[in-house]
């Protein structure tokens, strides 16, 4: 079955420097992928998305690439700051019927100042 | 900023209650769903409506139950509610629009934190 994961539960940096992100999945039919960003007590909010027949894709201050050889996600922020502090997660759908995305554990991401 | 609304935030009541969870959304998304969410964990996928009248089983088995009499709303019934129901409920909806990658993205609410004494 499907199986999104990610390397590490949690991630600290500082202010300032870059983040990078990583997700695993296991099933090569997927053909999307999102990242969200889930902070305390609120539901996820969407930050980056990218098709299969990409394999970079950059938005403000933070960049997906996807590796589909080795079925690697990343997800990049640049100049982190104190409010990127979060969860993320990532997600993968693949395009059988309905769309449903399958999410990972999430990664914390620990800015401090 | 989506506009989808859960209401309550947080609920907390006793074993053997029945309870509904309110879910709304004003985009006029087609699809809704219902994802529930341990703490630190990732999200399940309980429930799923394409539109008006169409209701899903999630990945994850629930007890609980889903309507879909409107598009904007998609409440959903726990009719004894247990200790083990005790979880954040997500709410999230979507329209496919276009062949854009950002057509499939889902919009969340901020959840409804359930706990079942």
């Amino acid at each position: 079955g499907e199986n999104v994961g990610l390397h590490l539960p949690t991630l600290s940096v500082q202010e300032g420097d870059n983040s990078i992100i990583n997700c695993a999945y296991s099933n090569s039919a997927s053909d999307y992928f999102i990242w969200y960003k889930q902070e305390s007590g609120k539901g996820p909010q969407f930050i980056i998305d990218i098709r299969s027949n990409m394999d970079k894709r950059q938005g403000q201050r933070v960049t997906v690439l996807l590796n589909k050889t080795v079925k690697h996600l990343s997800l990049q922020i640049a100049a982190t700051q104190p409010g990127d502090s979060a969860v993320y997660f990532c997600a993968e759908s693949k395009k059988t019927g309905f769309q449903k995305l399958v999410f990972g554990t999430g990664t914390r991401l620990l800015v401090s100042p | 900023e989506a506009d989808i609304y859960q209401t309550p935030r947080y609920l907390v009541i006793g074993t053997g209650k029945k309870i509904t969870l309110e879910c709304s959304q004003t985009m006029g998304h087609d699809k809704m769903y219902w994802y529930q969410q341990d703490p630190g964990m990732e999200l399940h996928l309980i429930h799923y409506s394409y539109g008006v009248n169409s209701t899903e089983k999630g990945d994850l088995s629930s007890e609980s139950t889903v309507s879909r009499i409107r598009t904007e709303h998609f409440p959903l019934t726990l009719e004894s509610a247990r200790p083990s129901h005790t979880s954040q409920y997500l709410c999230a909806s979507s329209s496919r629009t276009g062949g854009t990658a950002t057509n499939e993205k889902l919009f969340f609410g901020s959840g409804t934190q359930l706990s079942v004494l």
